[in-house]
């Protein structure tokens, strides 16, 4: 089947680093997104990884492994505005047009 | 600006009534997605078109139906044979080719609630 495994809730301090998994199993594999949705509102993307390694942007970073079918999102120097559910999504073939499949997402909460 | 909405975005009907939720986009983009989300969880595509007058299942189409007549325009009909309609529905699109843009764009939603 079709899956993608990520926890359900993630605490940190405000000023903190915080780290989001994910692991996939899916029928094709064309490459890892990250998307942040607040509460009522509409996700709005933040990374993509199609090959192997570290993507960087702003305080953001995604991580993809493929031999491990394995990603992450890392975030720095957390803010208060960063409190959201975090998605990682796969796309399943090779045109952007293509099938995509999300995680359950991950509740972020931030402490002061 | 270009970008996609979606109309209404509360929208309460009696059980047993068809209801049709709106999605228009002027990006210029080729496919266009619906997807449902429960409180608390992830989304789940309902359908998927990646041109005009094409359109594929989900994983969750049963009980739904859509249209693709127009680029602009990828309208849901969430039928009476939907056992569970109240939900979160999002639209969302992106431009089509190989290897190409990797983000989708979402409208800003429409809450169902069937009474």
């Amino acid at each position: 089947g079709q899956s993608l495994e990520q926890p359900s809730e993630v605490t940190a301090v405000e000023g903190a680093i915080v780290q989001i998994n994910c692991t996939y199993q899916t029928s094709g594999f064309y490459g890892l997104s990250w998307y942040q949705q607040h509460d009522g509102g509409a996700p709005t993307f933040l990374s993509y990884n199609a090959l192997d390694g570290l993507e960087e942007t702003g305080r953001f970073s995604s991580f993809l492994s493929r031999s491990d079918s394995y990603g992450y999102l890392l975030l720095q120097e957390l803010q208060m505005k960063d409190s959201a559910s975090y998605f990682c999504a796969v796309r399943e073939g090779y045109s952007s047009a293509s099938k995509i499949i999300f995680g359950s997402g991950t509740r972020l909460s931030i402490r002061p | 600006d270009g970008g996609i909405t979606q109309s209404p975005k509360y929208l309460f009907r009696k059980e047993g009534q068809n209801v049709t939720l709106s999605c228009e986009q002027n990006l210029n983009h080729d496919a266009m997605y619906w997807y449902r989300q429960d409180p608390g969880q992830g989304l789940r595509l309902i359908y998927y078109s990646q041109i005009v007058n094409d359109f594929q299942k989900g994983d969750i189409a049963e009980g739904y139906s859509v249209s693709r007549e127009k680029k602009e325009s990828f309208p849901l009909t969430v039928t009476s044979a939907q056992k569970n309609p109240t939900a979160f529905y999002l639209c969302a699109s992106t431009s089509a080719g190989a290897g190409g843009p990797r983000e989708q764009f979402f409208g800003p939603g429409t809450r169902l609630t069937v009474l």
